[in-house]
């Protein structure tokens, strides 16, 4: 049982360049998040899905586009990327939103945006 | 503000003695409080999930205490392993559980 499947693990990118981060989960959890991590901070929501086929965002949202492609996975897109985002990005599930359902975290992307 | 303080923010002990790691929160209205576990490199994996009314929850070597009175929990390890060398991240919910303020975690290393 995998869980819940981060690609890449590691991307150097350029200002400006694009590029997407894939998740799956193999769980058949109904909610999926992105979160990212910085050093002396706490982890903040991105955006998630409460279910399949809808997204919301949540507390950083600026610069990034998700997509619920189906009920296993969930891609994060930065447009144009900023040193900014800079980051370890975790994406994470859980068997419903909020209440007391544990999240599951994949393994993260770190991400460099030179 | 909702707002999740720990403490200490790092901690050095031997293998085989026990510690005690703290959190404070100002999160309102509370839903529920969470601790994490996150070794180098990998992605946090719960470790005890907690309501109002539970007091004490235990996982393991691992017992979690919550006082919603005063908006404070503790994280108790037991005989430490080498493999507790992680980095504990408390965690509460509010908004029925939707909305996670996460702490920014204390540093446990275990040493020999």
């Amino acid at each position: 049982n995998a869980g819940v499947t981060q690609t890449p693990k590691f991307q150097v990118l350029k200002t400006g360049q694009s590029m997407t981060l894939q998740c799956a989960q193999d769980m058949n959890h109904n909610s999926m998040y992105w979160y990212r991590q910085d050093p002396g901070m706490g982890l903040r929501l991105i955006y998630y899905s409460a279910s399949e086929g809808t997204t919301d965002k949540g507390e950083v949202p600026n610069g990034y586009n998700v997509s619920r492609l189906n009920k296993r996975e969930f891609s994060l897109r930065l447009e144009s990327a900023a040193p900014s985002q800079t980051s370890v990005y975790f994406c994470a599930s859980s068997e419903i939103q909020g209440g007391n359902s544990p999240l599951h975290f994949g393994n993260g992307t770190r991400l460099t945006v030179t | 503000k909702n707002q999740v303080e720990q403490s200490p923010q790092s901690l050095i002990i031997l293998e085989g003695k026990n510690c005690t790691l703290q959190c404070n929160y100002t999160v309102s209205p509370f839903s529920n409080l969470r601790w994490y576990k996150q070794d180098t490199g990998r992605g946090p994996v719960s470790l005890t999930i907690m309501t109002f009314s539970e007091n004490t929850k235990s996982n393991g070597r691992y017992t979690a205490t919550l006082d919603a009175d005063t908006k404070q929990s503790s994280l108790h390890i037991t005989a430490s392993q080498l493999s507790d060398s992680a980095s504990y991240i408390c965690v509460v919910s509010t908004g029925g559980g939707n909305k996670l303020t996460f702490g920014t975690g204390t540093q446990l290393k275990v040493e020999l």
